[in-house]
């Protein structure tokens, strides 16, 4: 799997966008960008995923770049819920095996 | 639906005694992942399981550590002589089939060693 880069932790105010980065130079191109996040002391929850289009759903919206080299998690209306370590990792889809999460970023969302 | 259930939350143990944990995945889920996280780190695959097989047991400690999905029950996570270092969360996780992206993750269960 490829690697990624994420920075270490960002802040964010209430009711704004927050736009949180990934760099995946290596990422190849059967893999798909996975983001997950994981609120204090719970299990990790799937936010969103792509190959190489911009997706949207109802948490987020990923944005690939066109050489697929970097990515960005939107969440548009960020909250005071959405305080949480989010996760970027790269994966083949159908690989069958787990997902491998490294340190992410830190998001905090202030009032 | 239920979500995957884990337990026991919290789980003390003494160092050298046995620490179980279990996991029941979502109904009709019948891959189940366990995820350990130590203390101010990452999640680190531990293993992967269908029902009553080990498909990928890469990230599990060569010794003391084991992992089983039976035909009928949850699937547990069981750790022998436990060690201070032993103390983390355990995460379960579960997926309808292996060609998913999306895993459905349990509350964790975090063990203490004393």
């Amino acid at each position: 799997d490829a690697k990624t880069t994420q920075p270490p932790s960002m802040d964010c105010a209430e009711g704004r966008a927050a736009n949180l980065p990934c760099n995946h130079s290596t990422i190849s191109g059967n893999e798909y960008v996975y983001w997950y996040r994981q609120i204090h002391s719970q299990g990790p929850q799937y936010i969103i995923h792509g190959l190489k289009n911009n997706e949207t759903n109802e948490m987020a919206s990923l944005i690939i770049t066109e050489d697929r080299k970097s990515s960005t998690l939107i969440l548009p209306h960020a909250t005071l819920r959405d305080t949480a370590v989010y996760y970027c990792i790269v994966r083949v889809r159908d690989s069958g095996y787990a997902l491998n999460f490294g340190k992410g970023t830190s998001l905090l969302v202030t009032p | 639906n239920a979500g995957v259930m884990q337990n026991p939350r919290h789980l003390v143990r003494r160092r050298g005694q046995e620490a179980r944990l279990r996991c029941s995945p979502m109904k009709g889920h019948s891959h189940v992942y366990w995820y350990r996280q130590l203390p101010e780190e990452g999640l680190k695959f531990m293993v992967y399981l269908q029902k009553e097989n080990i498909i990928d047991e890469s990230g599990m400690p060569k010794e003391r550590f084991s992992a089983e999905f039976p035909k009928e029950g949850p699937s547990i996570l069981r750790i022998q002589q436990v060690v201070r270092g032993d103390s983390a969360a355990y995460f379960c996780a579960s997926s309808p089939t292996s060609k998913r992206w999306e895993l459905f993750f349990g509350e964790g269960s975090r063990l203490t060693v004393l």
